[in-house]
């Protein structure tokens, strides 16, 4: 009973540096997102799919891309990691429709340093 | 463009006494609203949703929260307070979907709520 898994759960990066922050769930959900966290400032949705081969911009895309193959899986990519880029990040799923519960993965700790 | 604002960075509250988080959103459409909590070090988790079936909508844990058109608000609340409701709780707005749109979730700032013995 999986739900939503996120890997790595913490890492550090050095400035310049690019990566990808997985993200798979076994729920058959259309719908995926990623949301960074940063203290006083809630959750900021980067950049979400409506399903396989669909991707969207979210409030803050800058230096991230994302692409959906598969229903499971939703990567992030930091493309050449910037200090500003320290946060949490959450990915999320949901079956799609507007009034149904989101489910979010454990978070990955991303310090730039 | 929807949004929602969280009263409050920090409530602290003694174990027993009552909770209220105060949530307030703006919107031009009959919103959808929910209340997540998120644990030290974990993800977040549905407390509960409104769905304009009722206006006092109960979740887990004893939490509810009452959906109030005319002050635009949706405040948490809970009788008791334990200390193990220690934890972040945010306040959720989504979007009504179109096209290839969905419900984009628009979060609060959240309420860190400490629970003293």
């Amino acid at each position: 009973n999986a739900g939503v898994t996120q890997t790595p759960k913490f890492q550090v990066l050095k400035t310049g540096q690019s990566m990808t922050l997985q993200c798979a769930q076994d729920m058959n959900h259309e719908y995926m997102s990623w949301y960074r966290q940063d203290p006083g400032m809630g959750l900021r949705l980067i950049h979400y799919s409506v399903g396989a081969g669909i991707t969207d911009q979210g409030e803050v895309p800058n230096g991230y891309n994302v692409s959906r193959s598969t229903t499971e899986d939703f990567p992030l990519r930091l493309l050449s990691a910037a200090p500003s880029q320290t946060s949490v990040y959450f990915c999320a799923s949901s079956r799609g429709t507007v009034n149904t519960e989101a489910f979010f993965g454990q978070g990955t700790r991303l310090t730039v340093v | 463009a929807q949004s929602v604002t969280q009263l409050g960075s920090h409530v602290s509250v003694s174990e027993g006494a009552l909770v209220l988080l105060r949530c307030n959103y703006s919107s031009s459409v009959p919103p959808y609203l929910f209340w997540y909590v998120q644990y030290p070090n974990q993800g977040l988790q549905l407390l509960l949703k409104y769905t304009s079936a009722a206006t006092l909508v109960k979740g887990i844990n004893g939490f509810e929260a009452e959906f109030k058109k005319s002050e635009t608000s949706f405040h948490l609340t809970k009788p008791s307070a334990h200390m193990s409701d220690a934890a972040e709780y945010f306040c959720a707005v989504s979007d009504h979907a179109g096209g290839t749109s969905y419900g984009k979730l628009t979060f609060g700032q959240g309420t860190i709520l400490t629970v003293h013995p």
